[in-house]
């Protein structure tokens, strides 16, 4: 069962930042905070990952509160090509299965 | 480096007929997972391998589905007595151990979809 909350879908335009947020209401001690990209017909490719304050890589930033209660993914300057669906995950440490809630699908408008 | 290779990327079968699903993992990650994902839903967990070992197998893996992992290189995947339900995009993944204290990636592969006419 997915453990994450997120909403179902997010509209943007061209140039914006995006900000998509995670709920981890039961998150545990030895669980990371992953994030997901999909696009149709493709498999999920990783963006992130993170436990606690803030990521960032080429890609993205991933801003997480002290309390682990959720996480945001930070998209700077959108662009179409990054409509896609977007997924946080719960993913132990060392532990071998990770679950995938529905995800967030973001549409990027021109 | 040349990724997670799945084969076929298509298939359609008659229902009640076999199929066989392969994963290339890349080469040096020992770990190996399938996933099976429906339309407008996120992918679920299916099974996961390390080097040849079966290690955890969900309970949507029902004996008509078998998998498998010979040499700790290649998967495969095989539905016996495919139904309708069956149809949907099977996904595989691969990742290297942890290191540290983080978490590795796990790469996806584009999936094979599967009708059942």
């Amino acid at each position: 069962l997915a453990k994450t909350t997120q909403p179902i879908s997010m509209d943007s335009y061209e140039g914006q930042e995006v900000n998509i947020t995670c709920s981890h209401n039961n998150i545990a001690t030895n669980d990371y905070i992953t994030w997901y990209q999909q696009f149709p017909s493709q498999g999920p490719r990783f963006i992130i990952q993170g436990y606690k304050t803030k990521v960032t890589n080429e890609v993205a930033s991933l801003f997480i509160p002290a309390d682990r209660k959720s996480s945001t993914l930070s998209l700077p300057r959108v662009s179409l090509s990054d409509t896609a669906v977007y997924y946080c995950l719960e993913r132990r440490y060392n532990f071998n299965k990770f679950y995938f809630g529905s995800g967030t699908k973001l549409n990027v408008k021109p | 480096d040349t990724g997670v290779s799945q084969d076929p990327r298509h298939k359609i079968t008659k229902r009640g007929q076999n199929v066989t699903f392969r994963c290339d993992p890349i080469s040096e990650h020992n770990r190996l997972y399938w996933y099976r994902q429906t339309l407008g839903q996120g992918p679920e967990f299916l099974t996961y391998f390390q080097n040849e070992a079966q290690l955890e197998k969900s309970r949507l893996l029902s004996d008509r589905f078998s998998a498998e992992r010979p040499k700790g290189s290649f998967s495969t995947l095989e539905i016996q007595h495919t139904e309708q339900g069956d149809s949907a995009m099977y996904l595989c993944a691969s990742s290297s151990p942890p290191t540290g204290t983080e978490n590795t990636e796990a790469f996806f592969g584009q999936g094979t979809r599967l009708t059942v006419v």
